[in-house]
């Protein structure tokens, strides 16, 4: 157990739709990342939240954004959901070291 | 463009024996490297990381090696376990001032490891 946390697991909806993902990094990481895991696409790497602020951004769709909260939790939104935004959504934390740790991921099918 | 690369999508190793896992990769900015153990329906787990100023580390059972002219890494696992059995992630990032890395990983696309008992 890494100790980041994410929910829900799995996410079932319709193209055209818009959901929110919800990530609680581990207690006392102020840094969060967010990635998208497809089958052709492999692990990429879509925006990262330092304490409030938006830190760096990847190839992140305009589709998408993301907030972390001051209570450090962070929530990746999608909208106007494609059948290729399919994927697994992992949210990352790290602490002073910058060694990432992973939670366990919310599965999004797209319909 | 794949900037860090892992071309074996398979190894598969006799317990007890090592295993080798490969990754090479294209930006010269990339400064830290770490690897990563991934499980069917979990995230990945941190492994173990190296920064451009070492050619070694070591954990345990796990050692990355860094070849910095050549632009690769590799992890040995010695001696391998049953419960390796995983996708092994090799991934890179810049580093900052402190050695560490910024964040913003660059993945490869992994090598299924399967250690038969």
């Amino acid at each position: 157990d890494s100790g980041v946390t994410q929910t829900p697991k799995h996410l079932i909806t319709a193209t055209g739709q818009r959901v929110t993902l919800r990530c609680s990094p581990r207690s006392g990481d102020l840094s969060v990342y967010w990635y998208q895991q497809s089958l052709d696409q492999g692990l990429q790497f879509l925006i990262q939240y330092y304490n409030g602020e938006e830190r760096a951004k990847g190839n992140i769709l305009e589709r998408f954004s993301a907030q972390q909260f001051p209570d450090l939790h962070s929530e990746l939104n999608l909208s106007s959901l494609e059948l290729g935004d399919s994927a697994l959504y992992f949210c990352a934390s790290s602490g002073l070291e910058n060694e990432q740790y992973f939670g366990p991921g919310t599965r999004l099918t797209v319909t | 463009d794949q900037q860090v690369k892992q071309n074996s999508p398979s190894l598969s190793v006799q317990e007890g024996r090592i295993s080798i896992l490969n990754c090479d990769y294209t930006n010269s900015m990339f400064d830290y490297f770490l690897w990563y153990k991934k499980y069917p329906a979990e995230g990945p787990t941190f492994l173990i990381s190296i920064s451009s100023i070492k050619d070694k580390n070591e954990d345990g059972r796990f050692t990355v090696f860094l070849n910095k002219s050549a632009k690769h890494l590799s992890l040995h696992i010695v001696p391998s376990q049953p419960g390796d059995s995983a996708v092994y992630f090799c991934a890179a990032d810049g580093a900052n001032a402190g050695g560490t890395s910024y964040g913003k990983l660059t993945f490869g696309q992994g090598t299924i490891l399967t250690v038969h008992p």
